[in-house]
């Protein structure tokens, strides 16, 4: 059980565009999923809390207009980020809560997604 | 503002043998929780253990044990009979209870050999 899923795993994009990745709750809803971003041999760094059905509340410094957060069920979050950039390119992983679980203070997390503008 | 330290960026350890990866953490509050994660290279995060702060009993979890030392605001983890598959990124987290966001350390790269 509580399973989270990613996708795409990867992805490669031209500087410019718009980027989607999706974080799902395979077998447990979550009412609050998170967004973060690890870059290479470095910790976790929170981007941003999603809340389904509520905007997302983002972490100071990141700018809310490029990476777009959507919680608009219990089982899917998703994150765009708007015309990427070179500097954009990072690990971008998500985590969920497991709310209907005792305690309910467990994060589990996606695999990941590695995203490379180019 | 709550902080999580990590003093050492790599631990080596032989198969078979004992470690104990450090971790201290900051915080005014009373009620928390702590938790050990694991990235190995494939980089999925997986629960390696948790501690609930109100509980004085050490959490183990197989070869996996902690030592809390709340008054010393310590959290280390000790992994016995080293395997190779434990070979990972460990990192370790705080979160406030009541408060969903994990505060994450550095991280403690540990290495396995045959």
């Amino acid at each position: 059980g509580a399973v989270v899923s990613q996708h795409p795993s990867w992805v490669i994009c031209k500087s410019g565009t718009s980027v989607k990745i999706e974080c799902r709750s395979l077998d447990f809803q979550a009412t609050t999923m998170f967004w973060y971003r690890q870059f290479p041999k470095q910790s976790l760094m929170l981007m941003a809390t999603s809340n389904e059905g509520s905007k997302a509340t983002y972490e100071q410094g990141v700018e809310k207009d490029k990476f777009l957060i959507n919680h608009a069920s219990l089982t899917l979050s998703t994150l765009t980020v708007t015309s990427a950039h070179p500097e954009d390119s990072s690990f971008y992983i998500c985590s969920a809560r497991d709310t209907s679980k005792t305690p309910t203070d467990t994060q589990y997390f996606g695999p990941g997604t590695r995203l490379t503008v180019l | 503002a709550q902080t999580v330290t990590q003093s050492q960026p790599e631990m080596s350890v032989q198969e078979a043998e004992t470690v104990t990866l450090s971790c201290t953490y900051d915080t005014s509050e009373s009620d928390y929780y702590l938790f050990w994660y694991k990235q190995p290279p494939s980089r999925q995060m997986i629960l390696v253990i948790r501690q609930e702060a109100y509980k004085q009993q050490n959490a183990t979890e197989n070869r996996f044990s902690v030592n809390f030392q709340k008054a010393a605001k310590s959290f280390s983890l000790k992994i016995s009979d080293s395997q190779l598959g434990d070979a990972a990124m460990y990192f370790c987290a705080y979160r406030t209870s009541g408060y969903s966001t994990l505060t994450f350390g550095k991280g403690t790269m540990l290495l396995v050999s045959p």
